[in-house]
Parts: structure tokens; C-alpha cells; sequence
């Protein structure tokens, strides 16, 4: 079973392009989350989703965009990056939004320059 | 606001116990996970405690205390596979999970 796949694993982008960090996930989970994680930091929550069609904004949801048009994928958008969001990703997934464990894709490592 | 408080780093040998503790404030409570983050890795699930009290786990335990805002998670017979970043989350009145930053666990034979 694969769980959680994200791609790419790693990225190195110019500073005012966009792009497009994928998400899959085949444990078919209703809820599913975008993280960003920086030295020092907690992860901190972009995104998420309760359900297919449905997405929230977290605590740092300015420059990133998502879509939930499927259970299974759940897609991260930058439209300009910026080099405060070189950051690594993590996508992750759990069966409801409520009291249930998350998993976590294996991260993309996003340098913006 | 919101806040999760865990020690930024803490070294044990190995075979021995150590205590990570984590004291939190949250707009409400839906339960505390406890993560394992390997370096570079994604983190992976330890355990989660809704009610107060000792949930024990193989080597590992955590326990919590709601009206004092505190967990922490006991590591047994500590091996060398046991050094990474242990982090303490909180899921709030609207489900979102809170995180701290995390403690290091480095372990020396």
C-alpha cells in the first residue's frame, strides 16, 4: 500500500513562478491537510480539507491555493513564489477531521530563489 | 492565542528512560498526539490521549492532565533508534491540529 506519495520530492524554483505540488493519497480518507515545516517551527497548517469538495484555510494560508476535486488527490498551489515559502512540505491525510491520527506524505523540499 | 510549549533538546543514554514533557494552551481540546520524526523524514504517529491519564504503548507511555494543560511521553530501554524529534500536537475546538516545535532526542551509548 502506498499511503501518501507527494511530488516532486524536491524543487528548486525562481522567485515570481508558479507551481504546483501534488498529493495522493489511496486509503480513501475524507480529510487531508497541506503543512509547511521550517527549523524551529512547529508545523504549520496552509490548508486543509474535511471532505471532497470542501477546503479551509489554516493558519498560514496566504500564496497557496488548493483544490479537493477527488477523495484521492489534493494539490498545493503557489502563483508567485516568494523565498519566505522555501519551506519543506507535507502533505497528510486521516480517516475524519476529528480525533483521528493524520499521516504524512514523505515531504517536498521547496527552494525559492 | 495558542500555544504548545516542549524542551527544544534532550539527550539520554541508551537503555535508559526519559520524559518528554509538553504543557499546552488551545482554544478548546479534541485530544493530544504524540509524533516520531526521524531527520528528514516525515513524522509518524506515537500515540494520542483524549482523557486523563497513562496510555501505554510497548516502551513508549504518554499521559495526560486537562486541567493542567500537560502531557508527556515516556520513552523505555531507549536504543539508538529512538534518537529523533518528538512532537506534541493538540487538536483544537475546530479539529485543527496545534503543534509544538518539537524536542531532539539525542541518545549516546
Amino acid at each position: 500500500t502506498a499511503g501518501i506519495t507527494q511530488a516532486p520530492t524536491s524543487q528548486i524554483l525562481a522567485a515570481g513562478r508558479s507551481m504546483t505540488l501534488r498529493c495522493t493519497q489511496d486509503m480513501r480518507h475524507n480529510a487531508m491537510y497541506w503543512y509547511r515545516q521550517d527549523l524551529g517551527l512547529g508545523l504549520r497548517l496552509i490548508h486543509y480539507s474535511n471532505t471532497a469538495g470542501t477546503t479551509g484555510k489554516g493558519e498560514v494560508p496566504d500564496g497557496y491555493s488548493v483544490s479537493r476535486a477527488n477523495t484521492d488527490d489534493f494539490p498545493l498551489t503557489l502563483a508567485s513564489a516568494v523565498p519566505s515559502q522555501t519551506s519543506v512540505y507535507f502533505c497528510a491525510s486521516s480517516e475524519a477531521a476529528a480525533r483521528s491520527e493524520q499521516f504524512f506524505g514523505p515531504g517536498t523540499r521547496l527552494t525559492v530563489l | 492565542g495558542q500555544n504548545i510549549d516542549q524542551p527544544t533538546e534532550m539527550t539520554a543514554t541508551e537503555g535508559a528512560i526519559v520524559q518528554i514533557n509538553c504543557t499546552y494552551q488551545t482554544s478548546g481540546f479534541n485530544g493530544l498526539f504524540w509524533y516520531q520524526q526521524h531527520a528528514g523524514e516525515a513524522p509518524t504517529f506515537l500515540s494520542y490521549n483524549v482523557l486523563d491519564g497513562l496510555e501505554e504503548k510497548g516502551r513508549f507511555s504518554s499521559f495526560l492532565s486537562r486541567s493542567k494543560g500537560y502531557s508527556y511521553l515516556l520513552l523505555k530501554e531507549l536504543q539508538m533508534k529512538d534518537s529523533a524529534s518528538y512532537l506534541c500536537a493538540v487538536q483544537d475546538s475546530n479539529y485543527q491540529l496545534i503543534w509544538g516545535a518539537g524536542t531532539k532526542l539525542i541518545i549516546k551509548p
